[in-house]
């Protein structure tokens, strides 16, 4: 257990719904992440969050966008959803905004979009 | 930009040793990585390299070369646990911390 909680754990939707994913860091970890993962994509690096701010983006659509709250949790919003979104979504904490430092995931929210 | 290369798939027998190779060609670079994932489940951090040579870890050995952009993860005395994808994976970039992974390495371990 990394100590990363999400929620839920799987999700079912229909194409051009909305959902919400959510992303509690580890205790003391201010940097939060977004990753998805796909079948014919790999990981990939959607966008972070530091103490509340954005820090960096990756290649997160328009129709995706992200927040991190003062109690650190983060949500990643999907909208108008395709069917290329069905994919693994994995948040990740670590303690600084860079530099090394080890990032550890979440287990994950299966999102399957019909 | 960022673009890492490695095995799709890898066959090895239990109790034998694995090199799994990595190489990467990057515009920023701080840092080399090697997470474990198993089917369905979180990628765990392995092992972090940032200086050129070997870092040794138990069964697994993680070894670096910058000039060549070139890693590789050695796993000895294999075990069927060890059956999982092996991500490389190149960190920090210019701003922030993400991580930008290789497609991963399925590694299975036959007895």
């Amino acid at each position: 257990d990394s100590g990363v909680t999400q929620t839920p754990k799987h999700l079912i939707t229909a194409t051009g719904q909305r959902v919400t994913l959510r992303c509690s860091p580890r205790s003391g970890d201010l940097s939060v992440y977004w990753y998805q993962q796909s079948l014919d994509q790999g990981l990939q690096f959607l966008i972070q969050y530091y103490n509340g701010e954005e820090r960096a983006k990756g290649n997160i659509l328009e129709r995706f966008s992200a927040q991190q709250f003062p109690d650190l949790h983060s949500e990643l919003n999907l909208s108008s959803l395709e069917l290329g979104d069905s994919a693994l979504y994995f948040c990740a904490s670590s303690v600084a905004a860079s530099g090394y430092h080890e990032q550890y995931f979440g287990p994950g929210t299966r999102l399957t979009v019909t | 930009g960022q673009n890492i290369d490695q095995p799709t798939e890898m066959t090895a027998t239990e109790g034998a040793i694995v090199q799994i190779n990595c190489t990467y060609q990057t515009s920023g670079f701080n840092g080399l990585f090697w997470y474990q994932q198993h089917a369905g489940e979180a990628p765990t951090f392995l092992s972090y390299n940032v200086l050129d040579g070997l870092e040794e870890k138990g069964r697994f050995s993680s070894f670096l070369s910058r000039s060549k952009g070139y890693s590789y993860l050695l796993l000895k005395e294999l075990q069927m646990k060890d059956s999982a994808s092996y991500l490389c994976a190149v960190g920090p970039g210019n701003a922030g911390n993400m991580l930008t992974f290789g497609g991963g390495t399925r590694l299975m371990v036959k007895p």
